[in-house]
């Protein structure tokens, strides 16, 4: 089965840095993705890490370690506009390869 | 904008019914996926073709079927509908190589 879990909800100021946690247990692994959703809108593609270590995209990183199947993603110098849910998202291998199982989602408010 | 297209937009129907949505992959994109995103349920994988064949199937009832066609549009068939399934149907399509999902702007049913 898998299992995805991350925070529900987390708030943070204007210019300040937010750390966002996942952790997941698969029963396959191949790739982990971070998805932006603003409410009533689709998922907007964030980051893909595979191997282990950190990929960094202007004021977006994200982090993964598979031997403790833990993700982060890290948003700087936040701006009122990233105010929405954060999916972490976990691709599946061999029969379940290209599928992508979803945790629920992180609720980020930026607060001015 | 994602380059993955779906229609309609909204669709408000009555239980009992049926209802066809659809969803147009970038160009080059080969795979489609449905997903379905309720409140209580989060982003949910539905089913995944793959040029025009079915590659993998989630938690999709039976009441509901798709098909991707040679042009590979898709359609997702919903028939019977019932309260529970109002929820917003997302389209994503998947790039070559590291099957990076792209997702379409959904289509939200209300069922009444």
């Amino acid at each position: 089965g898998q299992n995805i879990d991350q925070p529900t909800e987390m708030t943070a100021t204007e210019g300040a840095i937010v750390q966002i946690n996942c952790t997941y247990q698969t029963s396959g692994f191949n790739g982990l993705f971070w998805y932006q959703q603003h409410a009533g809108e689709a998922p907007t593609f964030l980051s893909y890490n595979v191997l282990d270590g950190l990929e960094e995209k202007g004021r977006f990183s994200s982090f993964l370690s598979r031997s403790k199947g833990y993700s982060y993603l890290l948003l700087k110098e936040l701006q009122m506009k990233d105010s929405a849910s954060y999916l972490c998202a976990v691709r599946g291998r061999g029969s379940t390869l290209g599928r992508l199982y979803f945790g629920r989602g992180t609720q980020l408010t930026v607060w001015p | 904008d994602s380059g993955v297209t779906q229609t309609p937009k909204h669709l408000i129907t009555a239980t009992g019914q049926r209802v066809t949505l659809r969803c147009s992959p970038r160009s080059g994109d080969l795979s489609v996926y449905w997903y379905q995103q309720s409140l209580d349920q989060g982003l949910q994988f539905l089913i995944q073709y793959y040029n025009g064949e079915e590659r993998a199937k989630g938690n999709i009832l039976e009441r509901f079927s798709a098909q991707q066609f040679p042009d590979l549009h898709s359609e997702l068939n919903l028939s019977s509908l019932e309260l529970g399934d109002s929820a917003l149907y997302f389209c994503a399509s998947s790039e070559q190589g590291t099957d990076t999902q792209y997702f379409g702007p959904g289509t939200r049913l209300t069922v009444l």
